[in-house]
């Protein structure tokens, strides 16, 4: 699976859109992006995936560049709740022996403030 | 629906000895994959298994061991306690087969070796 890189740590006003940005520069044609956040000492909860178009549910929109090397996760709204470590992961979903595993790097902590 | 369970949330065990800890995927997911993360390592993926068997499986030492039962439910055993056990232990469900299925994890069980 291809190698991630997101910022350490970002800000945000509460009430403003957070836009976490994340690297991923040698992904190849069947990789797809997810992202996962964890908020303080829980299980990792998913928020969104997609392939190459731009993906929105009702918890955030995904903006995936068009050469793929790069998305940004936008929450429209940052609440106080948001606050959490925010995990960009590239992963296969062709099958193979790697299909159930995720590779988590160190991912971005969000702080939203009041 | 249900989510990912775990039991029990808190565990604390003496060096040496050994645990076993226990996870309910979501209804109709059959695959359970288990990670381990600590604030040194991160989150790192342990093992998943498949129609109770191991299909993949992470640079941990055989101390390290699960079964899936036919049910699905996955247990995780960790033999001989080490003091850098001490972990969180999350385990997560997936339905293998769909071409964009997505990882859901479970709460988590904190592991204190003493």
């Amino acid at each position: 699976d291809a190698k991630t890189t997101q910022p350490p740590s970002m800000d945000c006003a509460e009430g403003r859109a957070a836009n976490l940005p994340c690297n991923h520069s040698t992904i190849s044609g069947n990789e797809y992006v997810y992202w996962y956040r964890q908020i303080h000492s829980q299980g990792p909860q998913y928020i969104i995936h997609g392939l190459k178009n731009n993906e929105t549910n009702e918890m955030a929109s995904l903006i995936i560049t068009e050469d793929r090397k790069s998305s940004t996760l936008i929450l429209p709204h940052a609440t106080l709740r948001d606050t959490a470590v925010y995990y960009c992961i590239v992963r296969s979903n062709a099958g193979g022996t790697s299909y159930g595993k995720l590779t988590f790097g160190q991912g971005t902590i969000l702080t939203v403030h009041p | 629906k249900a989510g990912v369970t775990q039991t029990p949330r808190y565990l604390i065990k003496t060096r040496g000895q050994q645990v076993t800890l226990s996870c309910s995927p979501i209804s109709g997911h059959r695959s359970v994959s288990w990670y381990q993360q600590t604030p040194g390592q991160g989150l790192q993926f342990l093992f998943e298994y498949f129609s109770e068997t191991q299909r993949n499986k992470g640079n941990f030492p055989g101390r390290f061991s699960g079964r899936q039962f036919s049910n699905s439910r996955s247990e995780m055993n960790v033999s001989t306690l080490e003091l850098g056990d001490s972990a969180l232990y999350l385990c997560a469900s997936r339905k293998p087969g769909t071409l964009q299925e997505t990882q859901y994890f479970g709460p988590g069980t904190r592991l204190l070796v003493l």
